[in-house]
């Protein structure tokens, strides 16, 4: 089976830190997204990536950055968090469109 | 950019009952489209998925759902309820030889004794 890892399920940070998302896919997928998920807001994309070291902005990529330099692995960044920045965190990865894979999902609070 | 819209934000429906959960997208060729489903504190489970061909396609857990494209619709329907499908549950759609993919808001179902 695929399996989507990210590395904390809860992390509570302090406004102005600088915070790591880190995700690992164990399937050779191509691409990978981070989402963030809001109630009523739905999944909406943040940034994804089809290749090592490539990148794209999806519809909210303010405030964050990613990172990719490894095949298997995703990091979305936060530069200087913010309290606006609290949500759960879903990344996946896919082959192609055929079907994305979700992580459990991180639930970060910005204090 | 592509759109995804699903009008109901929370449907009540009692155990055993009929089920229809609508998703009309926004997108100028044809999509790829995905229903996926979201128990509490999990992460999102692929339940269907639409590319070409047959417009009524089958998935897991007794769900299907109908492409039509005249009415840019992707309903996702199941005969009779059960309470472990309470659940919150996303519409996607993906661009052709494109690499993103976009979710509705979500409705989420809540079942009834």
């Amino acid at each position: 089976d695929v399996k989507v890892t990210q590395s904390s399920r809860y992390l509570v940070k302090r406004t102005g830190e600088k915070v790591f998302l880190e995700c690992v896919q164990d399937m050779d997928h191509e691409n990978m997204f981070w989402y963030r998920q809001d109630p009523g807001l739905g999944l909406r994309l943040i940034y994804f990536s089809y290749d090592v070291k490539m990148k794209e902005k999806g519809d909210i990529p303010e405030g964050y950055s990613v990172s990719r330099e490894k095949k298997e692995r995703f990091s979305l960044i936060l530069e200087s968090a913010s309290t606006n920045q609290t949500s759960m965190y879903l990344c996946a990865s896919s082959l192609r469109q055929i079907e994305a894979f979700f992580g459990q999902g991180t639930r970060l609070t910005v204090v | 950019a592509q759109s995804v819209t699903q009008p109901d934000i929370h449907i009540t429906v009692s155990e055993g009952a009929s089920l229809e959960l609508r998703c009309n997208y926004s997108y100028g060729a044809t999509p790829y489209l995905f229903w996926y489903v979201q128990s509490p504190g999990q992460g999102l489970q692929l339940l269907l998925k639409y590319f070409s061909g047959d417009t009524l396609v089958q998935g897991i857990k007794g769900f299907e759902a109908e492409f039509k494209r005249s009415q840019s619709s992707f309903n996702l329907r199941k005969p009779s309820v059960h309470w472990s499908d309470a659940a919150e549950y996303f519409c996607a759609v993906a661009r052709y030889n494109n690499n993103d993919m976009r979710f509705g808001a979500g409705t989420r179902l809540t079942v009834k004794p």
